[in-house]
This record gives structure tokens, C-alpha cells and sequence, in this order.
């Protein structure tokens, strides 16, 4: 119930393409959901967050949709550049979730992302 | 703002050494910290909780007295790997949560990690 599960593990687009990565979770009281960037030899770096009183939010060329009841929430990456080509994870963290500690982060298995020149 | 540090970057000791490895918060007060670990081309691992002034709280599985976690102020907090041998070869990352400010609620923010070779 604590597992956070994500697709794909790994992704290429092409410059410009609109890459998708999707995340599902069980625990209902799961209420922060974060998205990180990760480069090679880097530490995970926040780019977009967002709880479950809104279906969608944006920042830049990142945007996050969320599905409360299908328990579902992706990332989407508008106008993606080469730059952009990293590890992304999607997490989930609740303040009563499930025992946890208050507001420990849950991962999910990371996307590999390629975008192409 | 946000910023965490960790140091050393990279370091390499020999099988038996203990190392100590430094995660500070920068420009915010960290009332918690998380201890992680990576494997490569996988996912964030939490090795431990740690409170400023209290005793850490470690993840089933891994060992208290092998993986120290010292959080003696709001700005630092400290992993020492005990008598390491090379299974414990990784690349440990530190997070930093605040109250105020940048870092309140939820957001965690990363340090860059460091890279530990035991040879």
C-alpha cells in the first residue's frame, strides 16, 4: 500500500515532443505528490508538486495532472528540449499516511528520459 | 534559497575505515533531515529519518550501529559509515526539510550526493 508505481522506465522523444510519465499510487492518504529531475552523479533536484485539491498544475513547460479518484497522477514536459534528458521520479508523501513519518517521501521506480536534437 | 550541501563529493577509503560524510542546510533551519541511498539506474532508498536533537529513525533493514546519524543542530546533519566494506560502495544523498520558509511543509530539497568507494 505504501508503493508508488511508475511508467515507463524509460522514454525517447524527439525535440519539441511532449514526453508523458505516468504514476499510481494505493495509499489514500498520500496528499503531497512531488516530481524530481535527476542528471548523472546529481542529487534529485524539486521541479513540480502538488496536492490533491487541484487536478493540474504548471510551471514553466512542466505540468502535473492529477486524478483523485483513479489515484493517477503524471508529468507532462511541454516543448522538450535536450537538456531535459534525465531521470525523473515521481513521489507521494501523506501526514497520516499509513504510519509513516510525517511527510516521508515515497518513490516511484524513475523514467529515463532521451530527448533527441 | 533551498540549498543543501553535502561534502565530501566523492570519497574512497579502504575496507575497515569508518567515514563520516557532512549534509548541511544552507540558507533554511532543516528541523529534518532523510538519509538516502542509490544504487545505480535505481531509485532513492531511505536509510533514516533524523530529527534535530533526537535519535534517528532508522528503515527496516538497515543498521543502526554500521550507518551513525548525528543531527546536532538545524543546519547539519551527519552519516558516518562504520568499518565499511565495499557492499556498502553507493552514492548516499541527503534531504532537508524546513518549517519556515522555503522547505516548509513537505518540499524536500536535496543535497548532491556523495559518491563512497570502499575498496
Amino acid at each position: 500500500q505504501q508503493q508508488v508505481k511508475q511508467s515507463p522506465q524509460s522514454l525517447i522523444v524527439q525535440k519539441g515532443g511532449i514526453p508523458i510519465i505516468n504514476c499510481a499510487y494505493e495509499n489514500t492518504a498520500f496528499d503531497y505528490f512531488p516530481w524530481y529531475q535527476q542528471f548523472p552523479g546529481k542529487g534529485p533536484a524539486l521541479l513540480i508538486a502538488i496536492r490533491p485539491d487541484v487536478s493540474e498544475k504548471k510551471e514553466g513547460r512542466f505540468t502535473i495532472s492529477f486524478n483523485k479518484s483513479a489515484k493517477q497522477f503524471s508529468l507532462h514536459i511541454m516543448d522538450s528540449q535536450p537538456g531535459d534528458s534525465a531521470t525523473y521520479f515521481c513521489a507521494a508523501a501523506g501526514e497520516n499516511a499509513g504510519g509513516t513519518s510525517y511527510g516521508k517521501l515515497t518513490f516511484g521506480q524513475g523514467t529515463i528520459l532521451t530527448v533527441h536534437p | 534559497g533551498a540549498v543543501v550541501s553535502q561534502h565530501p563529493s566523492r570519497v574512497i577509503c579502504k575496507s575497515g575505515t569508518s567515514v563520516k560524510i557532512e549534509c548541511r542546510s544552507l540558507d533554511f533551519q532543516a528541523t529534518t533531515m532523510f538519509w538516502y541511498r542509490q544504487f545505480p539506474k535505481k531509485s532513492l532508498m531511505l536509510m533514516a529519518t533524523s530529527n534535530e536533537g533526537s535519535k534517528a529513525t532508522y528503515e527496516q533493514g538497515v543498521e543502526k550501529d554500521k550507518f551513525l546519524i548525528n543531527h546536532a543542530s538545524l543546519t547539519l546533519s551527519t552519516l558516518t559509515v562504520t568499518s565499511a566494506h565495499p557492499e556498502d560502495s553507493s552514492f548516499y544523498i541527503c534531504s532537508a526539510r524546513g518549517l519556515a520558509g522555503r522547505g516548509r511543509g513537505y518540499e524536500q530539497y536535496f543535497g548532491p550526493g556523495t559518491r563512497l568507494t570502499v575498496t
